[in-house]
Parts: structure tokens; sequence; C-alpha cells
């Protein structure tokens, strides 16, 4: 079965500094990847995705992630950190293959912005 | 915004109370999803409809009752529920198409109480 972990509970870093979440995935073949990021009080929202091709996909808020088959991994990076950046992360991978919209999340990394 | 929305955004609930959770979509999407997100847990995902047909159920206890009258509006009608049932409960939908079904887009949720 395919399984998704968060090694990182809880992550502070401060504004302006650099950001790696963690994510690794487990599957055979190559899994379709997702980073979604919740603010509080909110819903999730897509970061970015990944099918196929090209390993470093680029997301939405500057966000950046690498596809990593020989690591199983699908770490989110951000070279500077703004203070809105403060949310929970995601990383999930998509059930295959049936494409069914069945997504499988990891428990979650919470990001802490130092001023 | 993110073109889905929910009613209620709070909920308390008796365990004999029935109730029911509203999800409504503008996006024109096909599929449409309920999750459960407990503290320290991963999401869950409970439900799975395309284009109003019920694809999905996660072994879902049976005091949750979804209901998909058209491909924009979705509910799921609560009775009998446990104090464990306590969570926030998202609704997602996304277009039905094949991989893109993994690009869902996220309402802010129901944050619901069991006493």
């Amino acid at each position: 079965a395919q399984s998704v972990t968060q090694p990182d509970i809880h992550i502070t870093v401060s504004e302006g500094a650099s950001l790696e979440l963690r994510c690794n995935y487990s599957y055979g073949a190559t899994p379709y990847l997702f980073w979604y990021v919740q603010s509080p009080g909110q819903g999730l929202q897509l970061l970015l995705k990944y099918f196929s091709g090209d390993t470093l996909v680029q997301g939405i808020k500057g966000f950046e992630a690498e596809f990593k088959r020989s690591q199983s991994s699908f770490n989110l990076r951000k070279p500077s950190v703004h203070w809105s950046d403060a949310a929970e992360y995601f990383c999930a991978v998509g059930e295959r293959p049936s494409n069914t919209g069945k997504l499988i999340f990891g428990q979650g990394t919470t990001l802490q912005v130092k001023p | 915004e993110t073109g889905v929305t929910q009613t209620p955004r709070h909920l308390v609930m008796g365990m004999t109370n029935k109730k029911s959770l509203k999800c409504e979509q503008h996006l024109g999407h096909n599929a449409m999803y309920w999750y459960k997100q407990s503290a320290k847990k991963p999401l869950e995902l409970m439900f799975v409809y395309n284009f109003k047909e019920q694809t999905e159920n996660n072994s879902v206890p049976s005091r949750f009752s979804p209901e998909c009258p058209n491909s924009s509006h979705l509910f799921l009608h609560l009775h009998t529920l446990q104090p464990e049932d306590s969570a926030l409960y998202l609704c997602a939908s996304s277009p039905n198409l094949g991989r893109r079904s993994y690009e869902q887009y996220f309402g802010p949720g129901t944050r619901l109480t069991v006493t």
C-alpha cells in the first residue's frame, strides 16, 4: 500500500532563512506527488504537483520541490521564508493506478516563522 | 477564495442529534470529496463522488451518510455520533479528468464538536 511520511512534525525558521520540509513516500512505480498548505482556519491549497518529467517542480508562492526516486523523497523548499508562510504543510501521494482522486496524506509539518 | 464553500463553519451537537453539513463548489468540477481531519492524525478520505455517483467509501461508519444531488452540492448527514467524531470536516472538489482528479480544491471546513 502507498504511504507518506513527514518526519518533522514542527519546524521553526527565521524570516528570510531558507526552508526545506521533508517528505518520503512508499510506492513501487513512479508516484504522483503533491504538496498542500493549510493556513489557520482555512482549507488546504495545492502548492505544487509532480506527475512525470523534470524532477524539479515549481509551485506557487515561491516554493519548489524535487523528486528523488533513489531516496523516495519529495522535499519542499523555499529560498527565503516570509512570515505569511507560517502554516501546516502536507505532502500527499495520489493512489494509483486507479486515478480516482484518492490522496494519501502525511501527518503534516507545522511551520513557525520567527521575526 | 477557493470556490468551495462549507456551512456551517462550526457545529456543536449532542450524540442523539441529527445534523447535516453542506458543501458547494462553483468551479465546474465533477468530483467531490469528504475528508476528516483529526488532531495528530493524517487527513482521512471518507467519500468520493464522481458525476453524483459514489465511487469511494473508505469504511466510514453508517452514522455518516453522504448525499450528492448534483455535481455542485455535497452533503454529509450526521446522526448518533460519538465524541471521537469531533474533528474538522473538509470538503473538496476536482476535475474528473484522470490525474487531474488529484488537484483538489478545499473548502474551509466545518469544525464539529460532539458532546
